[in-house]
Parts: structure tokens; C-alpha cells; sequence
């Protein structure tokens, strides 16, 4: 249980071009879903936390109109990386969790973006 | 968020036991402590979470003490696909349980 998927599971564009990768909870609900950023050789940084049905809470230094997020149902929350420039080339992960007190987040495999 | 701190690295051989120490002295009282394990190009896989004293499942063990302050993940009889990025995470109850990754412990297991 408590599947994650997330896709694309890679992407190489051309900068300019703008990004949507998406987040699925298969076999739970999601109340709260997350994304993070991580380069290479780093941790996983927080970007926003994302609740169903509200707008997106940004974390400090993350551009809210270079990362639109959207979590239109319980299932699935969207990433588009708008206008991406080669600097934006990362590893995107989202995660998950149940409405229920103290479940732990549910990770995707992550999405490799390249900006060429 | 509970800050947490963990070794940077760890080396071990097939077989044996590991253990990771994660200390959070600023763990909050409804504060739950999560542990995930990455793979180079993967999400992190959660491992295991407990609140106190001891959790097992099949894959490893959470020791917890009372005062609540550290935790110890242990990984019985490791084998070479262990070798991974190991996360201790507190859970911000607060706020949306939102996670703050430390650098991780490296671990690699030898033949």
C-alpha cells in the first residue's frame, strides 16, 4: 500500500519551455502533498507543501510564479516548472501523505529535468 | 522544525548488524520519528516510524528512548543493496508534518 507514482520519470527540453510533472497517490488519499528539489550530491530541499483544494505554501527563496502547483483532487497534485532555464535542471520528488494523524510521507521516484 | 543530526558515513561488511544513531533534542512531544532510505536517482523509501521505545518491522528496528532525544535505526544482517542514503526525519505536527532533510547517513555495506 501507500504508492506514490510520479511522471514523467525523466524530461530534456529546450529552455523556455514550460514543465508539468505529476504527482498520483494510488491507494490513499492525500490531504497534504509536497515537492522537493534535490541536486546532485545534496539532500532533498522542501519547495511547498501543497493541500487539496488550497493554494500552494512556498517555502523561502522558491518562486510561487516559476513553480505553479496545483492539487485539484486527493489523488493528484501537478508541478509546472514555467519558462525553465538550464539552471532549473533538477531532480523534482513529491510525496504524500493520508488525512490520518501521524502517517509519514510516501515519496515518488522523482523526475529528472533537463534544461538544455 | 525538530533539527536533526545524524553521522555523515558509515562503512559496514555483508552480514552484519548497523546501527545509525539520530539525535533531536528539540523533538516536540507530539512529534513522531520517521526513517527513509534513498537510492542514487530515487525517492526516498520509508523504512520505518515509531514514537517511543521500540518499533520493529521486517526490514529493521527503531529504538527510541524515553527521554525521546535520539533514536537508533538498526539494519539487521546487511547485505550490498543496503548501501543507501539513510534520512531521520521529525515530523512537524504543526504544520502540516512537513519534513526538513538533514545530509543524511551514507552507508556502505562491502563484500
Amino acid at each position: 500500500g501507500a504508492v506514490v507514482s510520479q511522471h514523467p520519470s525523466r524530461v530534456i527540453c529546450k529552455s523556455g519551455t514550460s514543465v508539468k510533472i505529476e504527482c498520483r497517490s494510488l491507494d490513499f488519499q492525500a490531504t497534504t502533498m509536497f515537492w522537493y528539489r534535490q541536486f546532485p550530491k545534496q539532500s532533498l530541499m522542501l519547495m511547498a507543501t501543497s493541500n487539496e483544494g488550497s493554494k500552494a505554501t512556498y517555502e523561502q527563496g522558491v518562486e510561487k510564479d516559476k513553480f505553479l502547483i496545483n492539487h485539484a483532487s486527493l489523488t493528484l497534485s501537478t508541478l509546472t516548472v514555467t519558462s525553465a532555464h538550464p539552471e532549473d535542471s533538477s531532480f523534482y520528488i513529491c510525496s504524500a501523505r493520508e488525512r490520518t494523524d501521524n502517517q509519514p510521507q510516501h515519496f515518488g521516484d522523482g523526475t529528472r529535468l533537463s534544461i538544455l | 522544525l525538530a533539527k536533526t543530526t545524524q553521522p555523515i558515513s558509515m562503512d559496514s561488511y555483508e552480514g552484519q548488524e548497523v546501527n545509525i544513531t539520530c539525535s533531536h533534542n528539540n523533538i516536540a512531544t507530539n512529534d513522531y520519528i520517521t526513517w527513509y532510505q534513498q537510492f542514487p536517482s530515487q525517492g526516498p523509501r520509508f523504512i520505518i516510524q515509531g514514537y517511543k521505545t521500540k518499533v520493529t518491522n521486517e526490514v529493521a528496528s527503531l529504538f527510541i528512548p524515553a527521554d525521546r532525544k535520539s533514536s537508533t535505526l538498526s539494519l539487521p544482517r546487511v547485505s550490498l543493496s543496503d548501501t543507501a542514503v539513510y534520512y531521520c526525519l521529525v515530523g512537524d505536527m504543526e504544520n502540516d508534518y512537513k519534513l526538513s532533510f538533514g545530509a543524511g547517513t551514507t552507508v556502505t555495506v562491502r563484500a
